[in-house]
């Protein structure tokens, strides 16, 4: 079993300013890893897939880095409306055998 | 596009069977290369993965629900569905249903349904 780790659970960021969020993988799952926003009382919504490819829509401010163990979400500037629960999720291999998520890092208006 | 919509029980009591089941609209669930998954996330916690069916029929549980789980898809009446057995009070959650692949070989969930609260009591 791939456990996924976020970090930090809570980040506190003023608008404009620049966000950084981990996620670390205990094997590595090459670059088969996706980025989720939720809102409270949204479903997910997909970011980033292939640790760096924005899904349709995603704004540029979004962006994904890394491979193997460790990756990176970066929000450039951060608007109102990008605060919320960010999760990781790896997919390892095709077609997956298992998907794990990430706990989370709620990123908070500081 | 494709659209998902769960439906089925909001209340499920202890030892009982869950089941629920996802609409698929704006799409023929037998075609484009999708696979069919249910996520959940109990209250004021992150997501789980419950398993997924892959289009050419496969299933792929989370070992820890592989015993109470069951995944299928009826083609007659483009949906798909949930059926977690023996259920508890920390199988309260939000399901959602969720695809992954069509065009893309990986398994980045780009469609989700609204989700749906179960709640296990007597």
């Amino acid at each position: 079993e791939i456990v996924m780790t976020q970090s930090p659970a809570t980040l506190s960021v003023s608008p404009g300013e620049r966000a950084t969020l981990s996620c670390r993988a205990s094997q590595s799952v090459s670059s088969n890893l996706a980025w989720y926003q939720q809102k409270p009382g949204q479903a997910p919504r997909l970011l980033i897939y292939g640790a760096s490819t924005r899904a349709t829509g995603i704004p540029a401010r979004f962006s994904g880095s890394g491979s193997g163990t460790e990756f990176t979400l970066t929000i450039s500037s951060l608007q109102s409306e990008d605060f919320a629960v960010y999760y990781c999720q790896q997919y390892n291999n095709w077609p997956p055998s298992f998907l794990t998520f990430g706990g989370g890092t709620k990123v908070e208006i500081k | 596009q494709l659209q998902l919509q769960e439906s089925g029980s909001g209340l499920v009591k202890p030892s009982q069977t869950l089941s629920l089941t996802c609409a698929v609209s704006g799409g023929s669930i037998s075609s484009g290369g999708y696979s069919w998954s249910w996520i959940r996330q109990p209250p004021g916690k992150g997501l789980e993965w419950i398993g997924y069916i892959y289009h050419s029929g496969s299933t792929y549980y989370n070992p820890s629900l592989k015993s109470r789980v069951t995944i299928s898809v009826d083609r007659s009446k483009n949906q798909f569905s949930l059926k977690l057995s023996s259920v508890t009070a920390a199988d309260t959650a939000v399901y959602y249903c969720a695809s992954f692949g069509g065009s893309r070989f990986d398994g980045a969930f780009d469609i989700w349904g609204q989700g749906t609260m179960v709640t296990v009591s007597s």
